[in-house]
């Protein structure tokens, strides 16, 4: 498989100040990474997807001055939740695409997942 | 657009039995994958398994199987020897062949196991 790492795990921010949460994949390079949000006991939903050098496509809903995406390297991608809200607290996943050791395509690797909340 | 679709919100198991988690698809799209994903309470997303639509042979790990039916556009997931570990949400997920990675997840099926 392949490493995909988040950071921080847990963050609690004041509401109106922004927080940064990386996403590094460890041993291999992506390519593609995602952005996911999910809500409890609901499914991911896919907030957009950034490509290593290039601008984020961001879903449709997503505001993209609020959650700024920059993957400036192979292996590092950041989400920047700017003058967050209460209603912004969620668990923020990231994935990458890639190969990974087991040399099969088409795949994504799941880091652990950023508990925000806003306060 | 892709549709992923787990009609079963919730299931439950008894150790050591077997159970089966369905999932439908609609897609026009000919090449695609299609994926199980373990969530446990760690929030962790796990690969359990993944399907390639092009090939006729159902994807086998261990004790997790698929049936795919490309016709019907159904992807179910058959857990055989229920453990207590497998206690988890499971998710479908669809991924077109030239995505670029990207996945459409359906709703998830929360699974218990018990004792």
């Amino acid at each position: 498989g392949a490493v995909v790492s988040q950071h921080p795990s847990r963050v609690i921010c004041k509401s109106g100040t922004s927080v940064k949460i990386e996403c590094r994949s460890l041993d291999f390079q992506a390519t593609t990474m995602f952005w996911y949000r999910q809500f409890p006991k609901k499914s991911l939903m896919l907030m957009a997807t950034s490509n290593e050098g290039s601008k984020a496509t961001y879903e449709q809903g997503v505001e993209k001055d609020k959650f700024l995406i920059n993957h400036a390297s192979l292996t590092l991608s950041t989400l920047t939740v700017t003058s967050a809200h209460p209603e912004d607290s969620s668990f923020y996943i990231c994935s990458a695409g890639g190969m990974g050791t087991s040399g099969r395509s088409h795949e994504q690797y799941f880091g652990p997942g950023t508990r925000l909340t806003v306060t | 657009a892709q549709t992923v679709t787990q009609s079963q919100p919730e299931m439950s198991v008894q150790e050591a039995e077997t159970v089966t988690l369905s999932c439908t698809y609609d897609t026009s799209e000919s090449n695609y994958y299609l994926f199980w994903y373990k969530q446990p309470p760690s929030r962790q997303m796990i690969l359990v398994i993944r399907q390639e639509a092009y090939k006729q042979q159902n994807a086998t790990e261990n004790r997790f199987s698929v049936n795919f039916q490309k016709a019907a556009k159904s992807f179910s997931l058959k857990i055989s020897d229920s453990q207590l570990g497998d206690t988890a949400m499971y998710f479908c997920a669809f991924m077109k062949g030239d995505s670029g990675y990207a996945l459409n997840f359906g709703k998830g099926t929360s699974l218990l196991v018990t004792p």
